[in-house]
């Protein structure tokens, strides 16, 4: 069964600083997505970025970038020039389709807070 | 403006009184899915629907019946409530494939649910 892993259940960053989030997965599927998605205080749960499993390159968004590595089952958000605005409840997601249908599984969650 | 809409956003309520959390997605999507958020245990699915009266269990369906007569809405029914369902419940809709789909979820603002 697939499973994602988030090692990291609380960390901290200096504003303006870089923070790296990790997330591996375990999975023997070959196609799949990878998301990670941000929850403020308000509770409501934002995309940040996603990465198809086919394409090599990193996605970016902003100040976000992930650094994908297929064969280690590696997903980790990079999170540069930090905000205070950034600090949240941070969830790395697994999905792959199955006979027509949707399958997500989401980590545990990395608390992170942005100090000024 | 597209979204998915949860009601009501807090609810305190006793032990077998039964209760219904309502969703609703305005952007024709085919996919909807229910899932609840525990402490150290991330975003767990409830059930979810491919289309209209196609319904499926998701990983902790015990306690709990969905319903899927229209393609907007996908309410959430706790027949016999127990304190071990007191939590944070989501719901979300994936757009139809092949139609700028990105397979990516769109949740609602959350349900804060309290059995007491």
């Amino acid at each position: 069964a697939q499973t994602v892993t988030q090692s990291q259940p609380e960390m901290s960053v200096q504003e303006a600083e870089t923070v790296t989030l990790s997330c591996t997965y375990d999975t023997s599927e070959n196609n799949y997505y990878l998301f990670w998605y941000k929850q403020p205080p308000s509770r409501q749960m934002i995309l940040v970025i996603r990465q198809e499993a086919y394409k090599q390159q990193n996605a970016t968004e902003n100040r976000f970038s992930v650094n994908f590595q297929k064969a280690a089952k590696s997903f980790s958000l990079k999170i540069s020039d930090s905000q205070l605005g950034d600090t949240a409840m941070y969830f790395c997601a697994f999905m792959e389709r199955s006979r027509g249908t949707y399958k997500y599984i989401f980590g545990t969650g990395t608390r992170l807070k942005v100090l000024a | 403006e597209a979204q998915v809409t949860q009601n009501p956003r807090y609810l305190i309520t006793v032990t077998g009184k039964k209760l219904t959390v309502t969703c609703s997605q305005n952007m024709n999507h085919e996919y909807m899915s229910w899932y609840r958020q525990d402490p150290g245990l991330g975003l767990r699915q409830i059930y979810y629907s491919m289309n209209v009266e196609v319904t499926d269990k998701g990983d902790v369906p015990e306690g709990y019946k969905v319903s899927r007569k229209e393609k907007r809405n996908f309410p959430l029914i706790l027949e016999s409530p127990s304190p071990n369902q007191t939590s944070l419940y989501f719901c979300a809709s994936i757009p139809q494939r092949g139609k700028t789909s990105t397979d990516t979820q769109y949740f609602g603002p959350g349900t804060r649910l309290t059995v007491l």
